[in-house]
Order: C-alpha cells, then sequence, then structure tokens
C-alpha cells in the first residue's frame, strides 16, 4: 500500500466553481500536511502547511485534516482559470522530516 | 517567499557523457536540499538529501555513483547524472527549506534532461 494516495484526475470544472482536492494516507505517524500546486514544466509551490487535525485557511483556499480517517482535503473557492495545475498533497511524520508527495492531481478550470 | 535557482532548466546531451544541475538558494541559507525526479504525470521521487559539509543521503534504491550530489556551501548544491543514459532522461528538481520545518519547502524550476 502507497504511502499517500491522490486521485490524478483530470478534473475540470468550469470558472467559479468549488473544487475539492483529496487524498488519503496509511500511516497514522504522520501529522504534518501539506498542499503544492505545480504548473506544466516548473517546480512546486507551497499553497498550505498544516498541523495535526482540523481546518486551515488562506484567502480561496481552505486545507482540511481529519487524522481520524487519514483524509486531508484542499478546497479551492470561486475557482479561477489560473488555478489550472496539478496539486500535489505532501505529508510528513515530524517538522524536519523527509517529506512524501502524492501523485498529485490535474485540475483545469474552464472558463 | 523564498527562492530557489536552478539551472540550467533544460539540457540535452549524449549517451555516456555527465551532466552537472545545480541549485542555488538566493535569499536564505539552506544546511539541507533535497534533490527529487519527476517522469511525467507522476508525483515528486525524493533521490537523495544534501547536507552541507557532508554526504548526502540517498533514497532507497537511487545510485550513488551514478547521481553525485555536492553541497559544497549553504547557497549550493549540485546534482551530476554520471555517464548518462536515455532512462536517466527526466525532470529533476532541488527544494531548500529556510527554516527547520522541512515541509515548507522551495522548489527550483527544475532541470529537463533528455539523453540521447
Amino acid at each position: 500500500q502507497k504511502e499517500v494516495e491522490q486521485d490524478p484526475g483530470p478534473l475540470s470544472v468550469p470558472e467559479g466553481a468549488i473544487v475539492s482536492l483529496n487524498c488519503t494516507y496509511s500511516n497514522s505517524a504522520f501529522q504534518y500536511f501539506m498542499w503544492y500546486r505545480q504548473y506544466s514544466r516548473k517546480g512546486p509551490e507551497l499553497l498550505m502547511y498544516t498541523y495535526s487535525s482540523g481546518n486551515k485557511e488562506d484567502g480561496r483556499f481552505t486545507a482540511q485534516v481529519d487524522k481520524s480517517s487519514k483524509y486531508i482535503s484542499l478546497f479551492i473557492r470561486d475557482s479561477q482559470p489560473s488555478d489550472s495545475a496539478t496539486y500535489l498533497c505532501a505529508i510528513s511524520k515530524t517538522s524536519y522530516d523527509k517529506v512524501i508527495f502524492g501523485p498529485g492531481t490535474s485540475l483545469s478550470v474552464i472558463p | 517567499g523564498a527562492v530557489v535557482s536552478q539551472h540550467p532548466s533544460w539540457v540535452i546531451c549524449k549517451s555516456g557523457t555527465s551532466v552537472k544541475i545545480e541549485c542555488r538558494s538566493l535569499d536564505f541559507q539552506a544546511t539541507t536540499m533535497f534533490w527529487y525526479r519527476q517522469f511525467p504525470k507522476q508525483s515528486l521521487m525524493l533521490m537523495a538529501t544534501s547536507n552541507e559539509g557532508s554526504k548526502a543521503t540517498y533514497e532507497q534504491g537511487v545510485e550513488k555513483d551514478k547521481f553525485l550530489i555536492n553541497h559544497a556551501s549553504l547557497t549550493l548544491s549540485t546534482l551530476t547524472v554520471t555517464s548518462a543514459h536515455p532512462e536517466d532522461s527526466s525532470f529533476y528538481i532541488c527544494s531548500a527549506a529556510p527554516g527547520a520545518r522541512t515541509g515548507e519547502l522551495f522548489f527550483g524550476e527544475g532541470s529537463r534532461l533528455t539523453v540521447l
């Protein structure tokens, strides 16, 4: 079983839609959860960094962690064409441990 | 945010030659940098952790003699793909964390290597 799994998509939504991106992980020892956005042929950029369970909001982005079900989500409100990218979830056991990335979900926001 | 610069952004080489990729942290010091490999539509695969002033830590299955890593200063790490072969063609990306939290990574733009 892979340590972190993510539906690769592609996911296509109309502009203005609410997008839900999800990952599951296998080991309850993971405590740090990140979301990265990667545009084509570019390096990823950090969107959200969260610790343990709960929600974290930053502008149009909300990260949600449910440790009881080992499920993490990223919600994008009022999606824009510029949000079209691949979204990678990432996990680590401690704040200084290596980071494990999910395979990424490809998102297209259609104008 | 912090800036990580990677060079070259793309390189084409003949089979059997060696290629060096540089990763620089431009506005912070990085005692640790990370090198990844990414195949099309796949996730980032951690190859090694580069430690300033000491040997790199390689992930299982990564040939350390094939992928030489040097972290000579707090702002520069290099990855050399030695005796490159077509199967080494890939997108190589480096990252560094400005602070102690390894999850807060800043990535370079990536280097696309094509071996003919």
